[in-house]
């Protein structure tokens, strides 16, 4: 079975641009996390998603930071503008929701974002 | 670049001793803790998990130490292979919110010597 899907791997932009993250959590995976990890750091949750909808996002920067699961599968984080301080690894994961007996979060192998 | 300041706490083991990875936990409230391994380039993979009613969980080569009254986790790693070196998170969360709201520690980077 296909894990956490996310792409691009790596991406390099200038500051004041925009950029976008796709994930494609397990099949079957109602919930959905995005998180922010900077460098040597543990990941910090930015958003987490039941099915379509958004349940927290208390730590999004909404000014800049917007994220969508519109068909309750995929999820796109998007940074408009992006800033210097957003380079980081930007990590998403999976899990099969509140009931499951254990609900363990499985992460995909992130997204590297340099911005310059 | 790198942060300026930052230090990720490391340890160095030579292959088939034991590690000991300690982790202090914040929220007095967490009834739920994980041990997450990261390799470089990839996202993090669970390793073992314990309940707060528990003091003492053991997986294959590894077991976890819970100390709740100082607010305390540990991961034991037993004869340490090559494939362990990676950095290390404890995590806690809360069984009541499906532990899906976790909070990540600082991590600890293991390095196994051949």
């Amino acid at each position: 079975e296909a894990g956490v899907v996310q792409s691009p791997r790596y991406k390099i932009i200038e500051k004041k641009q925009p950029v976008a993250f796709w994930c494609n959590p397990i099949s079957g995976h109602n919930t959905l996390y995005w998180y922010l990890q900077n460098l040597g750091q543990g990941p910090e949750l930015l958003i987490r998603y039941e099915n379509e909808e958004a349940v927290d996002d208390s730590q999004l920067p909404k000014d800049r930071f917007s994220a969508e699961r519109l068909k309750g599968v995929d999820s796109t984080l998007k940074i408009q503008p992006a800033e210097l301080g957003d380079s980081a690894v930007y990590l998403c994961a999976s899990s099969s929701g509140q009931g499951a007996v254990r609900n363990e979060q499985f992460f995909g192998p992130g997204t590297r974002l340099t911005v310059l | 670049g790198e942060s300026v300041g930052l230090h990720l706490p490391t340890l160095s083991v030579q292959e088939g001793d034991n590690s000991i990875i300690n982790c202090a936990y914040s929220n007095s409230a967490s009834d739920y803790f994980i041990w997450y391994k990261q390799e470089s380039g990839k996202g993090p993979q669970f390793i073992i998990d314990i309940r707060s009613n528990m003091d003492k969980r053991q997986g294959q080569r590894v077991t976890v130490l819970l100390n709740k009254t100082v607010k305390h986790l540990s991961l034991q790693i037993a004869a340490t292979q090559p494939g362990d070196s990676a950095v290390y998170f404890c995590a806690e969360g809360s069984i009541i919110q499906g532990a899906q709201k976790l909070v990540f520690g600082q991590g600890t980077r293991l390095t196994i010597n051949p």
